[in-house]
This record gives structure tokens, C-alpha cells and sequence, in this order.
């Protein structure tokens, strides 16, 4: 069965502190990866995403994601956390299905940035 | 418009009563898909649309639950006889075709808070 795990429910972290939410994947064939960002009663906001060429992918607010295809991972990274960072990460997998295809979502890492 | 819009943003009903969810993508997005967020919980999928065709209803809960897409655009998600368990936030978002330099990230509407009573 396809699936996306984020092994960690939450994260907590002291400003300032470098920060990794892990998230690993199950997906037959070549996935497209993504991060989403839920900020407080807030829609989910698109982050970063591999499709395919350099491991390392950099997007919104600082963070990035390192692609690692033998672990099957896609970890997101930031250097230096701040408080505002504090919300709920979800990654996703685009599985591979005709031209559009079904996304599958892990079940969330609340990141908690302590000042 | 410019973003994805849902209505209503919050619905309260009783036990038993249908709904009606309803998501307008963002203009020219072909591909539609409906998520379930229970509080604090992650997304569980519930179908996703390529136009007006529905290639998979894998995640609809139960035959409760249908959705419809006309146009190309507008969907709605129907939930007959609701039960408290039906209780959640549910997200809509679109996505453009995979093509060219499309890869199709999402882009997601408010949600629409369902409470049943």
C-alpha cells in the first residue's frame, strides 16, 4: 500500500535552534513530494516540492527539504527556527496515475518553537 | 477568483439532516480534490476530480457521501442522513493539469467546518 508516515506528532524546538520534521514515503514508481503548512485556524499553505534534479529543494520562510531516494525520505529543514514558525506540517506524495493524481497526505507534525 | 473559495465556512446541523458542501476552484485549475480534517488531525482523502470525471472515489467514507462536479469548476460534496462522526473540517483545493512545468501543488480553500448535533 502506498502511504506517507511523519513518525513524530510533535516537535519542539528553542528559537534560533536548526529544526527537522521527518516524514518518510511508501510509493511505488518516481512520487512528487510535497510540504504544506497549517498556521492556526488558517488554510494549508503550499511549502516546497521535489519533482525531480538536486536532492536539496529550498522554499518559503527559510525552509528546505532534502530528498534521500535509498531512505525514502523527505525531511524538512530549517537552519534556524523562529517562534513564528510554530504551526502544524503535513508532507504529501503525489502518486504517479495518469496526468493528475491522487495526493496522499502523512498525519501531521506539530512544530512548537519555544522563545 | 483568485483563490479557492468554499461556502459555507460553518455549518451546524442535527443528526439525521443533510448537506451540501461547496468548493469553487481557482480558474483554469482541471484538477479537483476534497480532504477531511478531523480536529487537529491529519487529511484523509476523500475523492479528487480530472474535470467533471471522479477517476477516484476511493476515500468517500460511506455511500452517505457523493460529490458532483459540473463545468469543469464548481464541486459539491452531498453528506445524507449526517452523523456526529461526519463532524470535521473539510478542506477542498485544485491543482493545474501535470504538464509542461505544471507540477501541480495544491491549493487549498478555507474548509468548511461541518458540526452535527
Amino acid at each position: 500500500a502506498q502511504s506517507v508516515a511523519q513518525p513524530e506528532d510533535q516537535v519542539n524546538v528553542a528559537e534560533g535552534n536548526p529544526l527537522t520534521v521527518k516524514c518518510t514515503y511508501s510509493v511505488s514508481g518516481n512520487p512528487y513530494l510535497f510540504w504544506y503548512v497549517q498556521y492556526p485556524n488558517r488554510g494549508l499553505q503550499f511549502l516546497l516540492k521535489y519533482i525531480t534534479g538536486d536532492n536539496l529543494v529550498k522554499g518559503s520562510y527559510g525552509f528546505e527539504a532534502e530528498f534521500n531516494k535509498s531512505q525514502t525520505s523527505f525531511h524538512l529543514k530549517k537552519p534556524s527556527a523562529l517562534v513564528s514558525d510554530s504551526a502544524l506540517y503535513f508532507c504529501a506524495v503525489r502518486v504517479p496515475y495518469s496526468s493528475a493524481s491522487k495526493i496522499i497526505f502523512g498525519s501531521g507534525t506539530r512544530l512548537s518553537i519555544r522563545p | 477568483g483568485a483563490g479557492v473559495s468554499q461556502s459555507p465556512s460553518n455549518k451546524v446541523t442535527e443528526k439525521g439532516k443533510d448537506v451540501e458542501l461547496r468548493c469553487d476552484p481557482i480558474s483554469g485549475h482541471t484538477a479537483l480534490y476534497w480532504y477531511r480534517q478531523s480536529l487537529g488531525q491529519g487529511l484523509e482523502f476523500l475523492i479528487y476530480f480530472q474535470g467533471n470525471s471522479a477517476p477516484d472515489k476511493s476515500g468517500l467514507p460511506s455511500d452517505r457521501f457523493s460529490a458532483e462536479r459540473t463545468g469543469g469548476s464548481v464541486s459539491t460534496l452531498t453528506i445524507q442522513r449526517t452523523q456526529q462522526e461526519d463532524s470535521a473540517v473539510y478542506l477542498c483545493a485544485s491543482s493545474s493539469r501535470l504538464a509542461g512545468g505544471n507540477t501541480g501543488e495544491l491549493f487549498f480553500g478555507e474548509g468548511s467546518r461541518l458540526t452535527v448535533l
